[in-house]
């Protein structure tokens, strides 16, 4: 089975901290996503990543950076943590995700993260 | 108007009976569709996912799409009450990028015994 794993479970930070979720898969995936998901508004897309180096802004990256240097590891870089940035952070992975029937995200475990 | 639209409940279902999810979305072009569930403190996983119009089933479960009405189903037939859990709705359309999905807010399910 895909492994996915996140750092932290849960994790307290301060305003204006430099805050960093790392997340590796175990699967030789091409793509991985960053997820944040809040009560009442879905999972909403922060970056993604086909490929090494490669990324794109998903709906909501203000505030974000991502880091894909190795193919097993994307990390999400918060540059300075602000109370609305509190959230339960999902990262995923996925094989194939351009058509052929075999779309399927894979989801860590997630990281509650409170910015106080 | 929300891009993909689920009911958030919570439904409640006795145990046995079938329970309905429904889903609707706004991109007329979108192609791929898929019911996620997630237990209360866990992560989504992906029970069924379904891309041209009609039934397909899976065990217990039965994914429905109708691309002319927008809508897209998921049933579950003799419900357990190991079915509770909040379900996502989500579809890959044509107005974002090929990478992003745009999910539902999710329908919580409760099987009562």
């Amino acid at each position: 089975d895909v492994k996915v794993t996140q750092s932290s479970r849960y994790l307290v930070k301060r305003t204006g901290e430099k805050v960093f979720l790392e997340c590796v898969q175990d699967m030789d995936h091409e793509n991985m996503f960053w997820y944040r998901q809040d009560p009442g508004l879905g999972l909403r897309l922060i970056y993604f990543s086909y490929d090494v180096k490669m990324k794109e802004k998903g709906d909501i990256p203000e505030g974000y950076s991502v880091s894909r240097e190795k193919k097993e590891r994307f990390s999400l870089i918060l540059e300075s943590a602000s109370t609305n940035q509190t959230s339960m952070y999902l990262c995923a992975s996925s094989l194939e995700w351009t058509g052929g029937g075999n779309e399927k995200l894979f989801f860590g475990s997630g990281t509650q993260l409170s910015v106080l | 108007q929300k891009e993909v639209e689920q009911n958030s409940g919570p439904l409640s279902v006795p145990e046995g009976a079938i329970a309905s999810l429904n889903c609707t979305y706004s991109d007329r072009g979108s192609q791929s569709f898929f019911w996620y569930r997630q237990y209360s403190g866990k992560s989504p996983e992906l029970i069924m996912s379904i891309y041209s119009n009609g039934d397909k089933e899976d065990g217990r479960f039965t994914a429905q799409l109708n691309k002319a009405s927008q809508y897209v189903s998921l049933l579950i037939r003799d419900s357990q009450p190991s079915d509770s859990a909040t379900y996502l709705c989500a579809v890959k359309g044509t107005l974002h990028s090929n990478y992003q999905l745009i999910w539902g807010a999710g329908t919580k399910l409760i099987i009562k015994p």
